[in-house]
């Protein structure tokens, strides 16, 4: 059973033009929520900690929001350089440390 | 600050062969370092977490005595691929965290080919 859950798999933007990714999860005890960025050939980037439904967290072009179900990633006015995979992951109680992940959106954003 | 660093970046090796891939903490100490593995337009999938002055926990799955685990310092910890398989070319990545509920921070990965 999928714990974590991405949507849309790809997306494809025009520079500007605003959007949003989901997360669905479904964990037994929610420690907290994680959004990272990940280029090509790199490791994850670490962008967002969200810990308790309606909590939101905003840097630069990007907000994270989180309900008991669910945390989008909106995107205000993406540029090029926004272009990467979004991973979302969850830190449940019965994890230890460790992070389980979805399988990504792979975002394009073309000039 | 939370660096952590991987080495090497890419790798090719024969296969029979075995690999070390290190991970190091650069600027804080890790009791506890994760490895995962990942294909193409997969999720990361967690291998096993290593443990300092300890044995390493593997996930269902995963075999111990193909995946060595050492975590001899606080700073330091090692993935030996043993005798390689091209079933084993993949992208693997080494994380830790700083302490607390702090975020888990990631190495570049390394990318894993076997001839």
């Amino acid at each position: 059973e999928d714990q974590v859950t991405q949507s849309p798999e790809a997306l494809r933007l025009q520079e500007g033009e605003s959007s949003s990714l989901n997360c669905s999860y479904t964990v037994s005890g929610l420690r907290g929520l994680f959004w990272y960025r990940q280029d090509p050939g790199k490791g994850p980037e670490f962008l967002f900690t969200l810990y308790s439904a309606g909590e939101e967290k905003e840097k630069e072009r990007l907000k994270a929001t989180l309900t008991k179900k669910e945390s989008f990633l909106h995107i205000t006015a993406p540029k090029p350089e926004d272009s990467a995979t979004y991973l979302c992951a969850v830190h449940d109680s019965n994890s230890g440390y460790a992070l389980n992940f979805g399988k990504g959106t792979s975002l394009l954003v073309t000039p | 600050g939370a660096v952590v660093s991987q080495h090497p970046s890419w790798v090719i090796c024969k296969s029979g062969t075995s690999v070390k891939i290190e991970c190091r903490s650069l600027d804080f100490q890790a009791t506890t370092m994760f490895w995962y593995r990942q294909f193409p337009k997969q999720s990361l999938m967690l291998m096993a977490t290593s443990n300092e002055g300890s044995k390493a926990t593997y996930e269902q799955g995963v075999e111990k005595d193909k995946f060595l685990i050492n975590h001899a310092s606080l700073t330091l910890s090692t993935l030996t691929v043993t005798s390689a398989h091209p079933e084993d070319s993949s992208f693997y990545i080494c994380s830790a965290r700083q302490g607390g509920n702090s975020p888990l921070h990631f190495g570049n990965g390394t990318r894993l080919t076997v001839t």
